[in-house]
């Protein structure tokens, strides 16, 4: 099972693109890649997922290299709320969330 | 509901005592799993319920926890003996199914303290 890797903190100015790395060299061909995010006291919020393809919704961007081995996920315009801990993970075989510690993000006005 | 709901918010306990947290899923998840979350870590996959096939026990840490889901509803999670490692935020949380494109709804957790 795909194991994935991110930094343990990261710092954005606020109105600027939040760029989030995740690396999972040992990915499968048939494990997805999920992005959650944690609030302080608050349940993980599901954000993005993706397979193969770059995929866009309303709260975020993932954008996924060809060998599938990392992924970036994309806040386009972070705001004071986006700070969280954002999860970077993948789905397994027997279709486990295997959750890792995650990249602490915060927002500087 | 709107949301998946769960109670106590908060539950301070003495060591050995039993606790039982309870989890509301949304109306319509077949799914529903339990998490547990130390201070400053990921989730840890405790257990599984799929409609009313036999659940998913492989991450419950030892046979003092242990967890009921009747049907599509409420299910409950037991800690027996308490003991000051269970202290943690447990998590519960929802989905329409198990599957690939999976997007699972979160409580807020229980905050369990064991004194």
């Amino acid at each position: 099972d795909a194991k994935t890797t991110q930094p343990p903190s990261m710092d954005c100015a606020e109105g600027r693109a939040a760029n989030l790395p995740c690396n999972h060299s040992t990915i499968s061909g048939n494990e997805y890649v999920y992005w959650y995010r944690q609030i302080h006291s608050q349940g993980p919020q599901y954000i993005i997922h993706g397979l193969k393809n770059n995929e866009t919704n309303e709260m975020a961007s993932l954008i996924i290299t060809e060998d599938r081995k990392s992924s970036t996920l994309i806040l386009p315009h972070a705001t004071l709320r986006d700070t969280a801990v954002y999860y970077c993970i993948a789905l397994t075989s027997n279709y486990q969330l295997i959750w890792g510690a995650g990249t602490k993000l915060i927002i500087k006005p | 509901g709107a949301g998946v709901s769960q109670s106590p918010s908060n539950k301070v306990t003495e060591k050995g005592k039993d606790v039982e947290l309870r989890c509301d899923p949304i109306s319509g998840h077949t799914a529903l799993y339990w998490y547990r979350q130390r201070l400053g870590q990921g989730l840890e996959f405790l257990i599984y319920f799929q409609g009313n096939s036999a659940p998913d026990k492989s991450g419950l840490p030892s046979d003092r926890f242990s967890a009921e889901r009747t049907g599509e509803s409420v299910s409950t999670l037991t800690i027996q003996r308490t003991q000051q490692e269970d202290s943690a935020v447990y998590l519960c949380a929802s989905s329409l199914a198990r599957g690939r494109s999976e997007k699972l709804f979160f409580g807020s957790g229980t905050q369990l303290s064991v004194l």
